[in-house]
Parts: structure tokens; C-alpha cells; sequence
């Protein structure tokens, strides 16, 4: 069983569309994460969400916009796409700091 | 806030060669410290990790890295590289509080020569 699971893997679309990207992990963390993976491989964090409640909003355009219908899954959502947004988006778990976080596999997003 | 600096971007080896990837920290406590691999096309895997206790810590497929407070440094080391060892590695620092947060460096790509 996979431990964070993202779907889909790949997604091509136009600018100005609109699209959504799941993430479910079935570890029992209490913690989950979306990071951003830039073409230089620089990884930065977007959104984290604990229990449902929102706790790290980093600057990002509030065309993205995460949601958590429970404490496994977390959303992003991404309005009016434009060619910037053109990344690997990485979901992540985690339950105690410790012991770090578990990665899903990505979604490769990109905009034409 | 907590920053990451990885100072070389490509490092290449020759196969059985020892290898050191450095990592430096900006943190105003006892940070947690981690390693996580990525391979081409792939998530991202953790290596080894650093909470507290003994400095030098073991890591899956060989890896081990060695934290130094005076230096402010977290570098791994392997010492025997395998040709599957070529990947992006990148080094992390999280925070003590503040939602988990980890804060990643910018990656250094390792190559293998045969």
C-alpha cells in the first residue's frame, strides 16, 4: 500500500484553466503538507494543514487554494493557471518532527 | 527562520570512491536535521535523520551523516559509492515547533562515474 499517494502523476493543461490535484496518505498522520519543486529543483513549502486546520500559509498566489476534508487528505486547487505554475508539486505527511516527513511521488504540472 | 545551504550543486565520483555531501544550517536552537534522496522522476526518501543524542548518525543504504554544532554543519557521508547512488540529494532543517516545518536546501546532484 502506498503511504502518500498523489493523483494524478502527470498533468498538461492550458493557461487559464483551472485543475486540482489530490493527495491521500494513510499513515495516521495528524500532519500534511504541499511543497512546490521549481525547474532548478528548489523545493519550497506552500500550504500545511493539521487535524483540517490550516497552519502554514506561505506566500503563495491566492489563486492556489489548499482544502482538507479530513485530517488524510489534502487538496490543491489551482485557478487561472499560468505558465509559472509549471512545477513538480510534492505532498507530504508527517506525524512527530522527529521523525521527518513522508513524501507522495509528485505531480509533474505543467502549463502550455 | 531556518535556512539550508548545500555549496556545491554537482559533485561527481568515480565509483568506490568515498564521498561528502556538505550541508550548513541556520538555526537559533538545536535544529532537527535531515537527508532526503531523490531520483530521477521520483518523490523524495529520507536518508537519515537528527533530533538529538549522538552526532553521528546511520542512515539507510550506507549513508551516515555527522552533526557539528561549532560548525553549524549536518554533511553526509558514504564510504563506498555504488553507480546507484546518482541522484539529487538534499539536506533539511526543521523547527522545533511551527507546524513541522522543514526547510530544504537546494539540492546537490551527484554523478557516478563507472
Amino acid at each position: 500500500d502506498t503511504a502518500v499517494s498523489q493523483t494524478p502523476k502527470y498533468l498538461v493543461t492550458q493557461m487559464g484553466n483551472d485543475k486540482s490535484i489530490k493527495c491521500e496518505q494513510n499513515l495516521g498522520h495528524d500532519t500534511m503538507y504541499w511543497y512546490k519543486q521549481d525547474s532548478k529543483k528548489f523545493l519550497k513549502i506552500m500550504f500545511s494543514y493539521n487535524n483540517k486546520e490550516l497552519i502554514i500559509n506561505e506566500t503563495v498566489p491566492n489563486r492556489f487554494s489548499p482544502k482538507s476534508p479530513d485530517k488524510a487528505h489534502l487538496n490543491l486547487h489551482i485557478n487561472s493557471l499560468e505558465l509559472g505554475d509549471s512545477a513538480v508539486y510534492f505532498c507530504a505527511s508527517s506525524q512527530d518532527p522527529n521523525y521527518g516527513y513522508t513524501f507522495g511521488s509528485g505531480t509533474r504540472l505543467t502549463v502550455v | 527562520a531556518q535556512s539550508v545551504t548545500q555549496p556545491d550543486i554537482h559533485i561527481t565520483v568515480s565509483e568506490g570512491a568515498s564521498l561528502e555531501l556538505r550541508c550548513n544550517y541556520s538555526y537559533g536552537a538545536t535544529p532537527y536535521l535531515f537527508w532526503y534522496v531523490q531520483s530521477p522522476g521520483q518523490g523524495l526518501q529520507l536518508l537519515l535523520k537528527y533530533f538529538s543524542g549522538d552526532t553521528l548518525v546511520q542512515g539507510i543504504k550506507g549513508f551516515e551523516a555527522e552533526f557539528k554544532r561549532s560548525q553549524s554543519s549536518f554533511n553526509l557521508r558514504k564510504p563506498s559509492v555504488h553507480w546507484s547512488d546518482a541522484a539529487e540529494y538534499f539536506c533539511a532543517v526543521g523547527a522545533r515547533g511551527g507546524g513541522n516545518k522543514l526547510t530544504f536546501g537546494t539540492g546537490t546532484q551527484l554523478k557516478v562515474e563507472l
